[in-house]
């Protein structure tokens, strides 16, 4: 069974520009979070979707916005980028957006860099 | 706040057990996962407490006492492709799915 994969791997911008991620989720998880992980730190939450809608949202500016498409999968976008947007930016999807294990499964993630 | 934290560095013999400790302070709680990172790579599940005690799977294990805002990982029988970062998350109340990280342990297990 296929896992969660993004798009693009890597991407290389300069400040001021903008820049779209993709995630495709598990087969049959309808719930997709985002995570920017900073060289040698956690992941840090930004944003999750469930049935499309927003269920969550992390401590990040408004040029950060997110969806969620009908077929479940995700599109991150970041507006103005900045120096200290250069992460990897991860993509997790769980089958639901609640309580029990529903433990999230991260895809391989977008090293962006930012010049 | 919400505040997690968890060694920095840990060094490990092959073959030896190590324990890596994890203390959080959160607004909530509604669960506790441990994640196996290796360099450059996404995070794997490796266990879930949600309640009081030890959780054993395999070579791992995984406690928690929530009176004391504190858990641990236990690793058996080190093997040298253990050597990776493990990072303790707590998912916060409200009925999503929010995980809070802490910035990870790194483990290296030396032959």
């Amino acid at each position: 069974d296929a896992g969660v994969t993004q798009s693009p791997t890597h991407l290389i911008k300069t400040r001021g520009q903008q820049v779209t991620l993709r995630c495709s989720p598990i087969s049959g998880h309808k719930s997709v979070s985002w995570y920017q992980q900073v060289l040698g730190q956690g992941p840090q939450f930004i944003f999750q979707y469930y049935e499309k809608e927003e269920r969550g949202r992390g401590n990040f500016p408004d040029r950060f916005s997110a969806r969620q498409f009908p077929n479940y999968s995700s599109e991150l976008n970041v507006n103005a980028l900045l120096l200290g947007d250069s992460a990897l930016y991860l993509c997790a999807s769980s089958p639901t957006h609640g309580v029990g294990v529903n433990e999230q499964f991260f895809g391989p993630g977008t090293r962006l860099t930012v010049l | 706040g919400q505040n997690i934290d968890q060694p920095t560095e840990m060094t490990a013999t092959e073959g030896a057990i190590v324990q890596i400790n994890c203390t959080y302070q959160t607004s909530g709680f509604n669960g506790l996962f441990w994640y196996q990172q290796h360099a450059g790579e996404a995070p794997t599940f490796l266990s879930y407490n949600v309640l009081d005690g030890l959780e054993e799977k395999g070579r791992f294990s995984s406690f928690l006492s929530r009176s004391k805002g504190y858990s641990y990982l236990l690793l058996k029988e080190l093997q040298m492709k253990d050597s990776a970062s493990y990072l303790c998350a707590v998912r916060t109340s409200g009925g999503y799915n929010k995980l809070i990280f802490g910035a990870g342990t790194r483990l290296a297990v030396h032959p």
